[in-house]
């Protein structure tokens, strides 16, 4: 059972040019998100979703897009990297409405980005 | 909206000392109350949980946990500290979002711990 799989685990980016994160789950959770961690700020959402097809906002969406075509998989984009997003970003999924919140989340090992 | 507060951002603690790191939660109703661990280069793992019930909390590693509604605390205490506990600590309060059933997560802004030998 493998959990939450992130790739890449390292990217370095020269400013302006795109990508995409993938994190896939194996445990059929529901939900799945986006963090990103920046030192002494500890973990803030970027986006999340409650099932497939459906996204939301999180607290720092700005310069990202998301997309959950399939109930496994929840995509992070980056259309024209800034170095201000340059972090360690963390995906995670759970289950949905009260076991989810019992349960609490299951995390990826993250991705570390450089933006130059 | 719910907030988590770690006052600590760094402790050091000697192997074989007793261990206790602090959160204060901000939430109108009853929480759900998380600690995760993370080791350098790791991802977040679950040490324990606070759902509903006993206010003392067992996890994994020997650590536990305490509920204190009265002070809005939910503090991280070990009896006898490993080295390999060395890393940084998150709390996090789970809260309904919007009177959907979406739970979500909002985290402190860690602990580290170093543990001299």
């Amino acid at each position: 059972n493998a959990g939450v799989t992130q790739t890449p685990k390292f990217r370095v980016l020269k400013t302006g040019q795109s990508m995409t994160l993938l994190c896939a789950q194996d445990m059929n959770h529901e939900y799945m998100y986006w963090y990103r961690q920046d030192p002494g700020m500890g973990l803030r959402l970027i986006h999340y979703s409650v099932g497939e097809g459906t996204t939301a906002k999180g607290e720092v969406p700005d310069g990202y897009n998301v997309s959950r075509l399939k109930k496994q998989n929840f995509l992070l984009g980056l259309e024209s990297a800034a170095p201000s997003q340059t972090s360690v970003y963390f995906c995670a999924s759970s289950y949905g409405g009260s076991a989810g919140r019992y349960h609490g989340y299951t995390f990826g090992s993250g991705t570390r980005l450089t933006v130059v | 909206a719910q907030s988590v507060t770690q006052p600590d951002i760094h402790i050091t603690v000697s192997e074989g000392a007793s261990l206790e790191l602090r959160c204060n939660y901000s939430y109108g109703a009853t929480p759900y109350l998380f600690w995760y661990v993370q080791s350098p280069g790791q991802g977040l793992q679950l040490l324990l949980k606070y759902f509903s019930g006993d206010t003392l909390v067992q996890g994994i590693k020997g650590f536990e946990a305490e509920f204190k509604r009265s002070q809005s605390s939910f503090n991280l205490r070990k009896p006898s500290v490993h080295w390999s506990d060395a890393a940084e600590y998150f709390c996090a309060v789970g809260a309904l979002v919007g009177g959907t059933s979406y739970g979500k997560l909002t985290f402190g802004q860690g602990t580290i711990l170093t543990v001299h030998p």
